[in-house]
């Protein structure tokens, strides 16, 4: 089993829809969650930390359900710069290190 | 301020040739991380100096691989031999402080191995 599992999509949305990304994670002890974005042969970026009161920055939410190992990631009106792929990453304090999911990819059309 | 540089941007090699990529971190940067990403797969963890000192490289594939990082500035990454599934794009990401600091990641060396 994957340490951090993501549905791979593609997800094809219209400009303007709402967007729910999901991921579950398998060690329990894991101590710090993060949504990265990579853009088509780039590397990683930072989006947003997640925490479990959920936060929000813009048009992004993001969610940590601990109990489920479960997180979430909400796009409101997308645009077209939104298409990319969407990393779930859990960073493993005993070990400092991150671990990615395989990504979601996100294509938003006119 | 610079960000973290990765050299080359890509390389195109033969089967049991070896390679050497480059790693310039953030200035200041302690922690020095190495990644990489095999076509289809997700980004997974190497090994992560700290200063000049490897904190951990349970990620590393085999003994082909070797990573330093000599004066706990740049770092490098040796393949040798290289075989076709080291194909992938290797990416380096460094952050400050001894505790979660968001790593910031180089543009990454592409490897093909022929």
């Amino acid at each position: 089993r994957k340490e951090v599992e993501q549905d791979p999509g593609p997800f094809n949305v219209p400009e303007g829809a709402t967007v729910a990304f999901n991921c579950t994670y398998s060690n329990s002890a894991s101590q710090s969650f993060f949504w990265y974005r990579q853009d088509c042969r780039k590397e990683p970026k930072l989006l947003m930390s997640v925490y479990s009161s959920g936060n929000e920055d813009g048009r992004f939410t993001a969610q940590l359900n601990r109990a489920s190992q479960y997180i979430s990631l909400l796009i409101r009106d997308s645009k077209l710069s939104d298409s990319a792929t969407y990393l779930c990453v859990v960073f493993s304090g005993g070990y400092n290190k991150l671990i990615f999911g395989a990504g979601t990819r996100l294509a938003v059309h006119p | 301020e610079a960000g973290v540089t990765q050299f080359p941007s890509h390389s195109v090699i033969e089967k049991g040739q070896t390679v050497t990529l480059r790693c310039d971190p953030i200035s200041g940067h302690d922690n020095l991380y190495w990644y990489r990403r095999v076509m289809g797969k997700e980004i997974k963890f190497l090994l992560h100096f700290v200063k000049e000192s490897k904190q951990d490289e349970s990620g590393m594939p085999n003994n082909r691989f070797l990573a330093e990082r000599t004066g706990g500035t740049y770092s490098t990454l040796k393949v040798q031999p290289a075989e076709l599934e080291d194909s992938g794009v290797y990416f380096c990401a460094s952050s400050p402080g001894t505790s979660y600091n968001e790593q910031f990641f180089g543009p990454g060396t592409r490897l093909t191995v022929l």
